[in-house]
């Protein structure tokens, strides 16, 4: 059983860069030709694709938070990480890691993190 | 980006009940359409992926169907632990977007 968790600062200042890790478990991260997502969900808001990332380190950005954004992978442990730069109150949300993503059009995210509240305040 | 948008926002409903969720997208996804239940402080569990498909271990009075714009998410017979909120999710675009949720309350 795949599971997923993140990790990294609940509070991070405004213009600071927000770094999350996700932790996979019960699973090789570079096996079974799967994709790994961030996804965020605002405060009593829906859910928002951040961006996905392949074992070889191959990444796909959602284009309105692209320029700000850095998602990389470390096979030997098994995670993947989240940068988002330049941060602001907007960004406040649970951030959540999920297996999914890759082009060709299956991509459901099965596999999910607990998740974990990022705030964004001096 | 694909917009999705479902309907109606909320909805009330008694134990038993058939309830129908419907998810439109904003421009032909074929079925690369996939549904998610959400209960407070939890993540999202899918349960129907490719518009149709039953994800594992998902009890069988889940049933997507639709294809191109228009989906469906139906319950057969609500159970109380089917009360909680329901998004669909767009993948035929790489972007990926999710439509705005359906909270199902219990009446």
């Amino acid at each position: 059983q795949v599971q997923l968790q993140e990790s990294g600062p609940g509070l991070v200042k405004p213009s600071q860069t927000l770094s999350l890790t996700c932790t996979v478990s019960g699973g090789s991260i570079s096996s079974g030709g799967s994709y790994w997502s961030w996804i965020r969900q605002h405060p009593g808001k829906g859910l928002e694709w951040i961006a996905y990332i392949y074992y070889s380190g191959s990444t796909y950005y959602n284009p309105s938070l692209k320029s700000r954004l850095t998602v990389s992978v470390d096979t030997s442990k098994n995670q993947f990480s989240l940068k988002l730069s330049s941060v602001t109150a907007a960004d406040t949300a649970v951030y959540y890691c999920a297996r999914g993503g890759g082009g060709g059009g299956a991509a459901a995210f099965d596999y999910w993190g607990q998740g974990t509240l990022v705030t964004v305040s001096s | 980006d694909i917009q999705m948008t479902q309907s109606p926002s909320s909805l009330s409903a008694s134990v038993g009940d058939r309830v129908t969720i419907t998810c439109r997208a904003s421009q032909s996804i074929r079925s690369y359409l996939n549904w998610y239940q959400q209960k407070p402080g939890k993540a999202p569990k899918l349960l129907i992926y490719a518009a149709s498909s039953l994800q594992s271990g998902v009890p069988s009075r889940f049933s997507g169907s639709g294809s191109g714009t228009d989906f469906t998410l139906t319950v057969s017979s609500l159970q109380p632990e089917d009360f909680a909120t329901y998004y669909c999710q767009q993948s035929y675009s790489n972007s990926y977007t999710f439509g705005q949720g359906t909270k199902l309350e219990i009446k």
